[in-house]
């Protein structure tokens, strides 16, 4: 069974530009997470996904970051305009039930100059 | 207060140690509790889930206190192979909360 698929796994762009993160969830999984993890912390919570709704999105910095997850499979992560803070690794995760263990993709090492 | 705190080491222990690593958790009402590793440049994953009355996966054993709100890892007979960094998760209301992790290096 494949696991999370997220992509790209590295990016680096300049300030100011627009960027992208995907993550395909594993098959049944009907929650969804994003999280940000910098060098030498845990993964911090941006949003959180049960199906299509966005259920937790306190976290996620709503002037510059975005985030759907249209026919709650797929979703997609977007921050504009990029900020050199934002630099981090992009962890997406999924979880089957409540309180199961979630499972975590690759992630999206990014960089801003 | 932090929702997960951990003892962020390092810890650098000799082959065939072992070593244990705790964490404490700040709300009551957390409902699962998990340890997974992290090594470097790569993504989480399941180690352990911790129940309540302590559980052992070969030189693994997990437990939690529930009374004291802290749960702990024993690693026994340390490999080289176990140097990574652990999480100590804990879920409640599907929302998970990450410690900062404990940094172990086996050395030869």
């Amino acid at each position: 069974e494949a696991g999370v698929v997220q992509s790209p796994r590295y990016k680096i762009i300049e300030k100011k530009q627009p960027v992208a993160f995907w993550c395909n969830p594993i098959s049944g999984h009907n929650t969804l997470y994003w999280y940000l993890q910098n060098l030498g912390q845990g993964p911090e919570l941006l949003i959180r996904y049960e199906n299509e709704e966005a259920v937790d999105d306190s976290q996620l910095p709503k002037d510059r970051f975005s985030a759907e997850r249209l026919k709650g499979v797929d979703s997609t992560l977007k921050i504009q305009p990029a900020e050199l803070g934002d630099s981090a690794v992009y962890l997406c995760a999924s979880s089957l039930q409540l309180n199961t263990e979630a499972f975590f993709g690759q992630g999206t090492r990014l960089t801003v100059v | 207060r932090k929702e997960v705190e951990q003892d962020p080491g390092p810890f650098n222990v000799p082959e065939g140690a072992t070593v244990a690593f705790n964490c404490t958790y700040s709300n009551s009402a957390s409902q699962s509790f998990f340890w997974y590793r992290q090594d470097c440049r790569k993504e989480p994953k399941l180690l352990m889930s911790v129940y309540s009355s302590g559980n052992e996966d070969g030189r693994f054993t997990a437990q939690l206190n529930r009374a004291s709100q802290y749960i702990s890892l024993l690693i026994r007979d340390s490999k080289l192979s176990d140097s990574a960094t652990y999480l100590c998760v804990v879920n409640r209301g599907n929302q998970f909360y990450f410690g900062t992790g404990t940094s172990l290096t086996v050395i030869p």
